[in-house]
């Protein structure tokens, strides 16, 4: 099973608003990833989580608030949104196989749009 | 550093044709190659990978990718495409030894399968 969900499917919030986005895999995986797609873009990527520490922030603005509970589980809180952060969020998880061998997989996203 | 050039933007394509999306890399050390799949309004599927071995790789939905270091390349390949090959295809590398983040996409090659 190489499943990872994610909820909600998709997201309408205003800028004032507060919501998370969940992701849960039950792979075993000891890493977990958040990336950000814009329309017609690769993904980029956020934050990185291996054995449910913080180990890659890629200078996201603090609007964005990550949170590990466990190694199955990963949130991303939103805040005080803006326009442009209108996109898909894709969480990932991977073994953390050091070496580089390490295959992510990818859940279906959440389409958040920030009016 | 590393990059990754999908030399196609959009590739269109009857169906029941033969198709290759073409991806080339730069890095200064040895690399793990990817090829990714997005799904209208999905997230990303992991179509296959080369980390080692034989330089030809099969995937999943009939395709199958050529390893070519000489070239530094890692073309992507099906002999008979159907309208539901109609996608976004990604090309990813991650150098040797690289961190759990350190997954550089190209820009993406939209497939569309016509009747």
């Amino acid at each position: 099973d190489t499943e990872v969900t994610q909820t909600p499917k998709h997201l309408v919030m205003g800028m004032t608003n507060k919501k998370s986005l969940k992701c849960e895999q039950h792979m075993g995986h000891r890493a977990m990833y958040w990336y950000k797609q814009k329309a017609k873009k690769p993904p980029e990527l956020m934050f990185v989580y291996s054995y449910e520490k913080l180990s890659i922030n890629e200078s996201v603005p603090s609007r964005f608030s990550p949170e590990c509970p466990n190694s199955s589980l990963l949130n991303l809180h939103l805040h005080a949104l803006q326009p442009e952060d209108s996109a898909l969020y894709l969480c990932a998880s991977s073994q953390d196989r050091t070496g580089g061998t390490d295959t992510q997989y990818f859940g279906p996203g959440t389409r958040l749009t920030v009016l | 550093a590393q990059s990754v050039t999908q030399l196609d933007s959009q590739v269109p394509v009857f169906e029941e044709a033969p198709v290759e999306l073409r991806c080339n890399y730069s890095s200064s050390v040895s690399v793990y190659l990817f090829w990714y799949v997005q799904y209208p309004n999905q997230g990303l599927q992991l179509l296959l990978k080369y980390l080692s071995g034989s330089t030809l790789v099969k995937g999943i939905n009939g395709f199958e990718a050529e390893f070519n270091k000489s070239q530094t390349s890692f073309h992507l390949r099906k002999p008979s495409v159907h309208i539901s090959d109609t996608a976004e295809y990604f090309c990813a590398v991650r150098p040797y030894g690289g961190s759990q983040g350190n997954l550089i996409f190209g820009k993406g090659t939209k497939l569309s399968v016509k009747p």
